[in-house]
């Protein structure tokens, strides 16, 4: 079975700018998470999402925006860029999201600010 | 929230020698797992491990729920071990399902 997948795996993009990460969950798995993670703040979570609702959101600026659709799969975009926003972006699928399940990550988008 | 807590920051081992990593929370939590950080980023599943012990190769964890710590152990350490262990935690009964991570523990092991 195939593993969580992430597109693009590196991305550079200007200050301003706008950007979209997308995350394919293991096959049958409908709960997905996005994570930030930076050297100075650690691994911090941005959202979960399960049968395209967002059930959970971290403590981030409403910049962070992300969905889920029907097979699954989910975006989450970045509007406005800010330096700060670089980091690497990691994606977790889970098997049904109605209980503590065991999360598989992918392999991550670095975004680059300049 | 939830607050992870991982020890030690940083350890130098001597191939071959064999570390125990620790994780404590400060709440009941029903979903503990503990990952290996690949020099690429990705996060590796190690164990899924809310209580009990279980065992993987060279590799073994314990978490004793009531006392709010968990344990990895590593057997015989190799070079490809180095990286970074992370603990991570969450509690859906609260209604959340976001995995609370520790600031990890950086490994490096030395031929």
């Amino acid at each position: 079975k195939a593993g969580v997948t992430q597109t693009p795996r590196y991305l550079i993009k200007t200050r301003g700018q706008q950007v979209t990460l997308s995350c394919s969950p293991i096959s049958g798995h409908r709960s997905v998470s996005w994570y930030q993670q930076t050297p100075g703040q650690g691994l911090q979570f941005l959202f979960e999402y399960f049968s395209e609702t967002q059930r959970n959101k971290g403590n981030f600026p409403g910049r962070f925006s992300g969905r889920q659709f029907s097979n699954s799969r989910s975006e989450m975009n970045v509007s406005t860029l800010e330096l700060g926003d670089s980091a690497l972006y990691l994606c977790a699928s889970s098997l049904l999201g109605d209980g503590p399940y065991e999360q598989y990550f992918g392999p991550g988008t670095r975004l680059t600010v300049t | 929230g939830i607050q992870v807590e991982q020890s030690p920051p940083d350890l130098i081992l001597q191939e071959g020698a064999n570390s125990t990593l620790r994780c404590n929370f400060s709440d009941s939590v029903n979903n503990l797992q503990w990952f290996h950080q690949n020099p690429w980023g990705q996060l590796i599943n190690l164990f899924y491990i809310p209580s009990g012990t279980k065992q993987n190769g060279r590799l073994s964890a314990t978490t004793v729920a009531t006392e709010r710590y968990s344990l990895l152990y590593i057997s015989s350490s190799q070079t490809t071990d180095s990286g970074v262990y992370f603990c991570a935690v969450a509690n859906s009964g609260a209604g959340s399902y976001q995995l609370t991570f520790g600031k990890g523990t950086k490994l490096s092991v030395i031929p």
